[in-house]
């Protein structure tokens, strides 16, 4: 059973483009986040999200709590965005993970 | 601060062997957690810690044990270690308050249990 269900599971894009990675949840959340795994596997938060959409530069990242769905964008990619990126929604006590996407940016 | 740290960064084991994973955080957070993460699957919870004094069992606690003696410090055991066990192991922290706030991670430990 898979709580968390990410796509598409891997992503080439060419530097430029607009990307979008989508997570889709079935257990109901106290907040939902948006991590990084860097080729060298380092892990790093990039959102905490309860509702509606929050934007750290060139990273947007949105929720439907109703429809249990939260998105990830990024904007004019470069291949420094190159990575894995996990949802995590947390239910309050417990920690879920979706098993990642993998981006890939060719300049 | 150095965030959150782990000791080793690498190490390879005999099965049967034992060892202890460190994880050291100077962020004062209450909880701290142990993940294992094995290729096509997500990150999987071991153990996790609410505070000094206690540790609960994750998804996949089966042939590890912790301990939390200090606040700062939360170490993963094998005592008899086997292939299976074989994986990167992360250790996490989060800030006081509620479970859901952002977690910090480790950098990583790949164990190579042979």
């Amino acid at each position: 059973k898979n709580e968390v269900e990410q796509s598409p599971q891997n992503l080439t894009a060419q530097e430029g483009e607009f990307i979008t990675i989508n997570c889709s949840y079935s257990v109901g959340i106290s907040a939902l986040h948006w991590l990084q795994q860097h080729p060298g596997g380092g892990i790093v938060s990039l959102f905490m999200l309860s509702s509606g959409k929050k934007k750290h530069g060139r990273l947007i990242a949105t929720i439907n709590i109703q429809e249990k769905h939260s998105s990830l964008h990024i904007t004019a990619s470069h291949p420094r965005d190159s990575a894995v990126y996990i949802c995590a929604p947390n239910t309050g006590n417990q920690f879920y993970f979706g098993t990642g996407t993998s981006l890939t940016v060719i300049p | 601060n150095a965030g959150v740290t782990q000791t080793p960064k690498f190490r390879v084991l005999k099965t049967g062997q034992s060892m202890t994973l460190l994880c050291a955080q100077d962020m004062n957070h209450e909880y701290m957690y142990w993940y294992r993460q094995d290729p096509g699957m997500g990150l999987r919870l071991i153990h996790y810690s609410v505070g000094e004094g206690t540790t609960a069992k994750g998804e996949v606690p089966d042939g590890y044990n912790v301990s939390r003696l200090k606040k700062q410090n939360f170490l993963l055991g094998l005592e008899s270690a086997a292939p299976s066990q074989t994986s990167v192991y992360f250790c996490a922290s989060t800030a006081p308050g509620t479970s859901s706030e952002t977690q910090y991670f480790g950098p990583g430990t790949r164990l190579l249990v042979l």
